[in-house]
């Protein structure tokens, strides 16, 4: 299973885009990237996921490299409510579990 | 609304105790999944099922055991041979397939008396 570096922690003004990135170098060719948050005692939220195109919804924009090596996650106005930990997480090669790292804890500050 | 419902929210168990904790979907989810969530780390995938009757053991099953006996429903349970108990438990449920995200509930909060 591919693994994902993140960074531990980022801040982000209030407003302000927040850009998150991760690195799955090992990813192989049919492993997905996704992405979820978790806000302090509360199950993660599931925020977008992608394989090779970049991916935008109601909540973020995925940028994902041309080699598929590495990603970043756009949330494109921070409030103080995206403040939680967000994982970057490749999906294992059978599709049926999620391997979650530390994440990066996104402060958003006014 | 459709989700996933876990209870209770916070629950207590005596040394050598089983307990169980619930979990249900209206979702019409076929996969499901507990993971358990230490303090400052990441979650462990325990058990998973993406059929009734049938489930698979995670990476860290010892001291778990599950059941498949409805669709809607996956509850755990935490044997007294899990010597380290107290964590954050987290079910999810997923269409089948490599590229269906799984949606989590709110988890349950399990503490050693």
């Amino acid at each position: 299973d591919a693994k994902t570096t993140q960074p531990p922690s980022m801040d982000c003004a209030e407003g302000r885009a927040a850009n998150l990135p991760c690195n799955h170098s090992t990813i192989s060719g049919n492993e997905y990237v996704y992405w979820y948050r978790q806000i302090h005692s509360q199950g993660p939220q599931y925020i977008i996921h992608g394989l090779k195109n970049n991916e935008t919804n109601e909540m973020a924009s995925l940028i994902i490299t041309e080699d598929r090596k590495s990603s970043t996650l756009i949330l494109p106005h921070a409030t103080l409510r995206d403040t939680a930990v967000y994982y970057c997480i490749v999906s294992n090669q059978a599709g049926t579990a999620l391997i979650f790292g530390k994440g990066t804890t996104l402060s958003v500050s006014s | 609304d459709g989700g996933i419902t876990q209870s209770p929210k916070y629950l207590f168990r005596k040394e050598g105790q089983n307990v169980t904790l619930s979990c249900e979907q209206n979702l019409n989810h076929d996969a499901m999944y507990w993971y358990r969530q230490d303090p400052g780390q990441g979650l462990r995938l325990i058990y998973y099922s993406q059929i009734v009757n049938d489930f698979q053991k995670g990476d860290i099953a010892e001291g778990y055991s599950v059941s498949r006996e409805k669709k809607e429903s996956f509850p755990l349970t935490v044997t007294s041979a899990q010597k380290n108990p107290t964590a954050f438990y987290l079910c999810a449920s997923s269409s089948l397939g490599s590229n269906q995200p799984q949606h989590f509930g709110d988890g349950t909060r399990l503490s050693i008396l």
